[in-house]
């Protein structure tokens, strides 16, 4: 089942913050982050676990609530470089043939 | 750094033609999927192998589409007939695994316009 992405899109000024938001029905056992820029492949930025770890990427960080089934990705005084659509993927806790599954994406937008 | 190898990076054909799309994943990696994103939504999975084999191509509209990985290594993905609903891009990505977690990465796509 598709992750729900949240919100539909975000549009910052160079040097502010923003949380995008990644949920499932199912019970997670991993939350994949991406970002892609127009027209071109999505780039892996992290994994999460479930366990609640917190990881980091340069100025970006996400966190996993196992508790909610959510994943949040922090992104810290935002470059322009940021600006691109966000995916998150999830791979669910049960089942051998189980399959990374990507959201809509947000799109997130900074501006100078 | 390695990267996933994918063409053409752009492809314009008429439908009911036939289309192949190739990848080459990074040297190592065993698991090779296929998957298409069509603009504004997320990439949907269309085939996963692991080496040479199907591990799932439930996705995959058999009727039309077809894939192979006859050596393990780089795969094709061909189309036949093409379809005005096939215009999308379609991405190649293969993974490694580490400590139990794999992390895909992806190739630069091969965008398909279907006229």
């Amino acid at each position: 089942q598709q992750p729900v992405q949240s919100p539909q899109a975000v549009i910052l000024r160079e040097g502010e913050d923003a949380v995008i938001n990644c949920s499932s029905s199912k019970a997670l056992y991993s939350v994949h982050w991406y970002r892609q820029k127009h027209g071109e492949a999505p780039v892996f930025l992290m994994i999460l676990l479930k366990g609640g770890e917190q990881k980091g990427h340069e100025k970006i960080s996400a966190s996993f609530n196992e508790k909610k089934q959510q994943s949040s990705l922090y992104l810290t005084a935002s470059q322009l470089s940021y600006s691109g659509t966000y995916f998150c993927g999830t791979f669910p806790n049960t089942g051998a043939n189980s399959k990374l599954t990507f959201g809509k994406g947000i799109t997130l937008s900074v501006r100078p | 750094e390695a990267e996933v190898a994918q063409s053409p990076r752009y492809k314009i054909t008429e439908k009911s033609q036939a289309v192949a799309f190739w990848c080459d994943p990074i040297s190592g990696h065993a698991t090779l999927y296929w998957y298409r994103q069509i603009l504004g939504q997320g990439p949907e999975l269309l085939v996963q192998f692991q080496d040479e084999s199907v591990v799932d191509d439930s996705q995959l509209p058999k009727d039309r589409f077809s894939a192979e990985r006859l050596k393990g290594v780089d795969s094709t993905l061909k189309i036949q007939p093409a379809e005005l609903g096939d215009s999308a891009m379609y991405l190649c990505a293969s993974s490694s695994r580490t400590g139990g977690l794999e992390t895909q990465y992806f190739g630069p796509g091969t965008r398909l316009l279907v006229l």
